[in-house]
């Protein structure tokens, strides 16, 4: 059965830096890797999403990468913002006719001004 | 605008009193799923759809059911509500299967008492 975790589970740091948040996942057979966002009180907003085949994505300030092999994915935000200021998870989808997506349970990141 | 809306936001209700939480997108996806939230427990698959008429279980259906009628439309039903389903309940949509972006609604906070 596939795990998913995320450590750590809560993060503060000053603004302006550069920051990574780290999930790994048990079961190395999966299909794709997405990094969520979610704000208080808000539904989750997709943020990158990485295919087995690849090994890196790119928005903005974000860049997330996939090692399929180790069964690890990063979130790498740069020059941190209050805004940024959210829960992140991570989620995979495994291989074959699975449809399930199988969810880290975050970190909350704080970027204090 | 793109999205997937969710009635109502907030729900409050009593045991054994049955409701339904609606779901609906604009964009024309194949592939709708219900979360649920839990602190320490992270998001857990209700049900997912792959099409019209086309259901299946996620990891914790038991006390739910949904139905597919339509494409854009996708309710979760509580026919006997307890209080272990007090949760945040998230509906989500992608264009075709999991493994494509999802796209979550606002969440619905339901309170069973």
């Amino acid at each position: 059965k596939q795990e998913v975790t995320q450590i750590p589970a809560a993060l503060s740091v000053p603004e302006g830096e550069n920051l990574v948040l780290n999930c790994s996942f048990t079961d190395s057979a999966i299909y794709n890797l997405q990094w969520f966002r979610q704000d208080p009180g808000k539904g989750l907003t997709s943020l990158l999403l990485i295919q087995s085949s690849q090994r890196e994505q790119t928005s903005g300030r974000l860049n997330a990468s996939l090692d399929k092999s180790s069964g690890r994915s990063t979130l790498y935000i740069a020059a941190s913002q209050p805004g940024d200021s959210a829960t992140y998870l991570c989620a995979v989808k495994g291989e074959g006719g699975s449809e399930k997506l199988v969810f880290g349970k975050g970190t909350k990141l704080t970027v204090n001004p | 605008e793109a999205q997937v809306t969710q009635n109502p936001r907030y729900l409050i209700t009593v045991t054994g009193k049955k409701l339904t939480v609606t779901c609906s997108q604009n964009m024309n996806h194949e592939y709708m799923s219900w979360y649920r939230q839990d602190p320490g427990l992270g998001l857990r698959q209700i049900y997912y759809s792959m099409n019209v008429e086309v259901t299946d279980k996620g990891d914790v259906p038991e006390g739910y059911k949904v139905s597919r009628k339509e494409k854009r439309n996708f309710p979760l039903i509580l026919e006997s509500p307890s209080p272990n389903q007090t949760s945040l309940y998230f509906c989500a949509s992608s264009v075709h299967l999991s493994a494509y972006e999802q796209y979550f609604g606002p969440g619905t906070r339901l309170t069973v008492t």
